[in-house]
């Protein structure tokens, strides 16, 4: 069946660094989602992205979905404390018509002040 | 709009006894999907919903698992008997369907069972 390979499993960085992950898969996906998972609570869509190429920015947060329609990155500028968080790529392939979403299996963000 | 509304937020069972999670999605939505988390396999998609059918239920992970969807605007997974193996939080989420704009799912705050 088709899979999400995210990348990295988990980081540490310090108050002010940029982040990067990213996620890649041998299918195509129609759809690309960044979710960002707070203790305790669900999923929150961050970013969506629709075509290939596509870069979008939502403040600190920039993604874009790849070229071939395999593989997509998250990048946080500036890190903050209430950046930390575990962070899923999720792939929508559309063909289904009815929303079924893929995700990767988390990028885990500690923060250091 | 409230958003995805799941009940109970935390359930404590003892093993063999019946659990049943409920979950009310966003008005509007027509497509539910019921997910599995745990630290070992992470976010699993156990079955979803299209306007009020089930489509894809292959995640289900044994017999022991059910999930219907009465109406437009209520769940339920239902877990008969339950086992310790199943613990994790258990998230409904719910899409407006369809190609491209509306695969976006927004997840409910989750049940976190634990059998004991």
């Amino acid at each position: 069946g088709q899979q999400l390979n995210q990348s990295p499993q988990s980081m540490f960085i310090q108050e002010g660094e940029d982040v990067s992950m990213n996620c890649t898969s041998s299918s195509i996906f129609n759809t690309w989602l960044w979710y960002k998972q707070d203790p305790g609570e669900g999923p929150v869509l961050l970013i969506a992205l629709y075509k290939a190429g596509e870069l979008t920015s939502n403040g600190r947060l920039t993604a874009q979905f790849g070229i071939t329609r395999k593989d997509s990155f998250l990048n946080i500028s500036a890190s903050i404390p209430s950046d930390v968080g575990i962070y899923f790529c999720a792939g929508g392939d559309g063909s289904s018509n009815t929303g079924k979403l893929i995700f990767g299996q988390g990028t885990t963000l500690q923060v250091k002040p | 709009d409230a958003g995805v509304i799941q009940s109970p937020r935390h359930e404590v069972t003892e093993m063999g006894q019946e659990v049943t999670l409920r979950c009310k999605p966003i008005s509007g939505h027509n497509s539910l999907f019921w997910y599995r988390q745990t630290m070992m396999r992470g976010l699993e998609l156990l079955i979803y919903f299209n306007n009020n059918v089930p489509i894809d239920d292959s995640g289900m992970p044994e017999d022991r698992f059910s999930a219907k969807m009465p109406n437009a605007s209520f769940s339920t997974l239902k877990i008969q008997p339950s086992e310790p193996r199943d613990s994790a939080v258990y998230f409904c989420a719910s899409s407006a369907g369809g190609v491209d704009m509306n695969t976006e799912a927004f997840f409910g705050q989750g049940t976190r069972l634990t059998v004991v």
